[in-house]
């Protein structure tokens, strides 16, 4: 159980143009989930939570206008990079709670998508 | 101060020898403790989750919670070179909506 999947895997990109990533939970349902963006040799870093049906939160120092998140149903969240350039290249990974909690806070990670903006 | 803190590495150990990572966090009022192992470019893959002090068993695996203390580790027994990863701490406060990572710590076990 608990398996959250992402799509795509890997992506290259010209600059200037837009990305969408899909997260999705398969076994379970997730009202929270989490977009995170970690460059080589660093930690993860959070960007966003995502809230089904409700605005996403972004950290601080995270531009809501480039990286747009949609928590659309209770399995899906997507991000958007918009306008992608190079400094956007990363791993991005998703993370979903489960829905009723009983996991006591456990977050599942996706497989990430690696981007690449050339 | 960092809310979760962890030794960042490399801890380097012989094949066979117990693996001890350590965690401490600030918030007191955290209530759920996780460690993930994270390989080099995959994502984070949760492998204990422990919610009351003491000791939790999951094979080789042993998490240590001391609230008092604020502190947490990880214990890996009979440590195997394909436990080399990085590991990272992860606290959730109550309702957990929101976990705080530590930033990780190498670990390298020698065949």
């Amino acid at each position: 159980g608990a398996v959250v999947s992402q799509h795509p895997s890997w992506v290259i990109c010209k600059s200037g143009t837009s990305v969408k990533i899909e997260c999705r939970s398969l076994d379970f349902q997730a009202t929270t989930m989490f977009w995170y963006r970690q460059f080589p040799k660093q930690s993860l870093m959070l960007m966003a939570t995502s809230n089904e049906g409700s605005k996403a939160t972004y950290e601080q120092g995270v531009e809501k206008d480039k990286f747009l998140i949609n928590h659309a149903s209770l399995t899906l969240s997507t991000l958007t990079v918009t306008s992608a350039h190079p400094e956007d290249s990363s791993f991005y990974i998703c993370s979903a709670r489960d829905f009723q909690g009983r996991s006591g806070g456990e977050q599942y990670f996706g497989p990430g998508t690696r981007l690449t903006v050339t | 101060q960092k809310e979760v803190e962890q030794n960042s590495g490399p801890l380097s150990v012989p094949e066979g020898a117990i693996a001890s990572l350590n965690c401490t966090y600030s918030d007191r009022v955290s209530q759920s403790f996780f460690w993930y192992r994270q390989y080099s470019g995959k994502s984070p893959e949760l492998i204990m989750s422990i919610y009351s002090n003491g000791d939790k068993e999951d094979g080789r695996f042993t998490a240590q919670l001391n609230k008092a203390s604020q502190y947490v580790s990880l214990l890996i027994r009979d440590s195997q070179p394909s436990d080399s990863a990085t590991y990272l701490c992860a606290v959730s406060i109550p309702g957990g909506f929101k976990t705080i990572f530590g930033a990780g710590t190498r670990l390298f076990v020698k065949a």
